[in-house]
């Protein structure tokens, strides 16, 4: 089944503890993408990569890594993750490029405290 | 920065009657697409419009585009109880496919 599958589903972590979102396809996409939503703003990039070892920024990009190492996974990193980093976040990936439809993982809800 | 902005913020409506919800964006763009959510679940592609198309159609679902006016609507006929979901445009921004930029979303709630 193609799917975008990311874990943990849920995490409750405290300011400073580093931590990391994995994000994987299996749909041999080329462009996946990281976002974060919050309540009345809708969903904000934080990171996109249009292939292995090429990424770039989205809208909101501090306080959070990413790498792209390997073409199926896309892991999002939080170095000290601040109260602020509390969100939902969702992996998302397309064959191309962000003209393409997106495949969005089932999300991972973040508390920091 | 916010590209795409719907409207209404949410829409409550019965079950049989259209809902219509518009998206307004900033930037010139490649395509625009529309996308719904189940409450907290992940975003489902719902149909894609070229920046060169006025007007598309996929079953109950009909989008329109207006570059002139930047704005985008979305209108789903005969709505059902399990069309209850939020709904968002998202373009590129005019990136060439690099970024997306998502809108605010409508809440949309169908009644029975």
């Amino acid at each position: 089944e193609a799917q975008v599958t990311q874990n943990p589903r849920y995490l409750i972590t405290v300011t400073g503890k580093k931590l990391t979102v994995t994000c994987s396809q299996n749909m041999n996409h080329e462009y996946m993408s990281w976002y974060r939503q919050d309540p009345g703003l809708g969903l904000r990039q934080i990171y996109y990569s249009m292939n292995v070892e090429v990424t770039d920024k989205g809208d909101v990009p501090e306080g959070y890594k990413v790498s792209r190492k390997e073409k199926r996974n896309f892991p999002l990193i939080l170095e000290s993750p601040s109260p602020n980093q509390t969100s939902l976040y969702f992996c998302a990936s397309s064959f191309g490029s962000s003209l393409d439809e997106q495949y969005f993982g089932p999300g991972t809800r973040l508390t920091v405290t | 920065s916010q590209q795409g902005e719907e409207d209404p913020q949410a829409l409550s409506i019965q079950e049989g009657e259209n809902a219509t919800m518009n998206c307004s964006y900033k930037t010139s763009i490649n395509n625009l697409q529309w996308y719904r959510q189940n409450s907290g679940r992940g975003l489902v592609h719902l149909i894609l419009i070229r920046s060169n198309e006025r007007e598309k159609h996929s079953g109950r679902l009909r989008v329109t585009l207006d570059t002139s006016k930047k704005s985008s609507s979305l209108l789903i006929t005969a709505s059902r109880a399990a069309d209850t979901a939020s709904y968002f445009c998202a373009t590129d921004a005019g990136t060439g496919g690099f970024k997306t930029i998502f809108g605010a979303g409508t809440r949309l709630f169908v009644k029975a």
